[in-house]
């Protein structure tokens, strides 16, 4: 069946850490990636995407992500997090053409100041 | 920020008693959906509207039924609730065909416990 891992579900780091939260999904055919950010009591919102062309993709807050095909993986990056950066990252994948995502269980970051 | 508002924000209500959750855009969407999150799970699609009355399953639609009479508003109802939907309900839109091949904008959630 069609899913998305991402790898750790809480996350602790200090100011100025760099940031690497993996998803890797299960799918040998065209994919379209996604990350999303829930911020403590705020809604879901899109941190980057990649459909197609360069694998390294930039977001928002400065965060990016590498679409490695051969591993099946997009990982989020960031090289410096802040406090600020607390919330819960989701990774998701639209597989298939009814163009519905399935979404990884969610990894909780917390930043310590 | 998109304009979705979900209501209620929390509720706790009784096994067995039907529950109407309401999302409300002011967007001009024409794609809504509904999700629960649940630890360990992500996000999992309940229904999903591609216009208004025009409604389809999604992966865990079982016990769970939606309406949309106007293009603003997309209602959940759980029949007669039962423990195991305890969980937290978002609301998303896009403008084009499915979260997978777009952006999809969400709302703030719905806290429901069934006790």
């Amino acid at each position: 069946a069609q899913s998305v891992s991402q790898h750790n579900h809480h996350v602790i780091l200090s100011e100025a850490a760099s940031l690497e939260l993996g998803c890797n999904y299960s799918y040998g055919g065209t994919v379209n990636l996604f990350w999303y950010v829930q911020y403590p009591g705020q809604h879901l919102q899109l941190l980057l995407k990649y459909f197609s062309g360069d694998p390294l993709v930039k977001g928002i807050k400065g965060f990016e992500a590498e679409f490695i095909k051969s591993k099946f993986s997009f990982n989020l990056r960031k090289p410096s997090v802040q406090w600020s950066d607390t919330a819960e990252y989701f990774c998701a994948a639209c597989m298939d053409s009814n163009y519905q995502l399935i979404w990884g269980a969610g990894t909780k970051l917390i930043i310590k100041p | 920020d998109a304009g979705i508002t979900q209501s209620p924000r929390h509720k706790v209500t009784e096994t067995g008693t039907p529950v109407t959750l309401r999302c409300h855009q002011t967007e001009n969407h024409r794609y809504m959906y509904w999700y629960r999150q649940d630890p360990g799970h992500g996000l999992r699609l309940i229904h999903y509207s591609y216009g208004v009355k025009d409604t389809d399953k999604g992966e865990v639609s079982d016990g769970y039924s939606v309406s949309r009479s106007k293009t603003e508003d997309f209602l959940l109802t759980l029949e007669s609730a039962t423990s195991s939907q305890t969980s937290v309900y978002f609301c998303a839109i896009s403008e084009s065909s499915g979260t997978g091949n777009t952006e999809a904008f969400f709302g703030q959630g719905t806290r429901l416990t069934v006790v």
